[in-house]
């Protein structure tokens, strides 16, 4: 069964301490790999697209690498404005964009 | 740019009782699509449309209703709302080339059922 699980749930850092978000992902044909982040009571936002194993992208303290079976959002040096939960989808139909998200992970980082 | 727009921003039913969820984007993105958001899942495909006058079903589709008229427009209708359908309703849309292109999200309908 296609599927896509995120870990942990959630996480509390502490300002300044590194960490990093997984996304295991069980589809067939991956057509690209999606991170979001969503503020509460906000729709998500458009991180990054990761369309093949090795791929890497970067945006300010967020770091997103692809495997063949899993990607992880490193989060250097966290600052409080970047608590929020983070979404990952997984597009994989050919001829339409849809997605299928994981559950998330809900990030709190304190000053 | 307004981006994507979805009214109204919250609203109440009751049982039996059917509404129409507003989309509109002004990208001029082929593709839009709904999805709904219930605590302890990911969000879920309902519906979704690859161009005016196509649409198909997502994971969820039952008991709910979509047309595309317009390029801009989606709108998701609730034929006869249950309580199962309370959630937050999310519209998105994208280009459609290759399916490589990242998804807007609108801000969101929160709809409670009783």
């Amino acid at each position: 069964e296609d599927q896509v699980t995120q870990s942990p749930e959630a996480l509390r850092l502490q300002e300044g301490e590194s960490s990093s978000l997984n996304c295991s992902y069980t589809v067939s044909g991956l057509r690209g790999l999606f991170w979001y982040r969503q503020d509460p009571g906000k729709g998500p936002e458009f991180l990054f697209t990761l369309y093949s194993a090795g791929e890497e992208k970067e945006k300010e303290r967020l770091k997103a690498t692809l495997t063949k079976k899993e990607s992880f959002l490193h989060i250097t040096a966290p600052k409080p404005e970047d608590s929020a939960t983070y979404l990952c989808a997984v597009s994989y139909q050919t001829g339409a964009n849809n997605l299928f998200f994981g559950t998330g992970t809900r990030l709190t980082v304190i000053p | 740019n307004a981006g994507v727009t979805q009214t109204p921003k919250f609203q109440v039913l009751k049982t039996g009782q059917s509404m129409t969820l507003q989309c509109a984007q002004d990208m001029n993105h082929e593709y839009m699509s709904w999805y709904r958001q219930d605590p302890g899942m990911g969000l879920r495909l309902i519906h979704y449309s690859v161009g005016a006058g196509i649409t198909d079903q997502g994971e969820v589709p039952n008991g709910y209703n979509v047309s595309r008229s317009t390029t801009e427009d989606f709108p998701l209708r609730l034929l006869s709302a249950a309580p199962s359908q309370t959630s937050v309703y999310f519209c998105a849309s994208s280009y459609l080339d290759m399916g490589f292109y990242e998804q807007y999200f609108g801000p969101g309908t929160r709809l409670t059922v009783t």
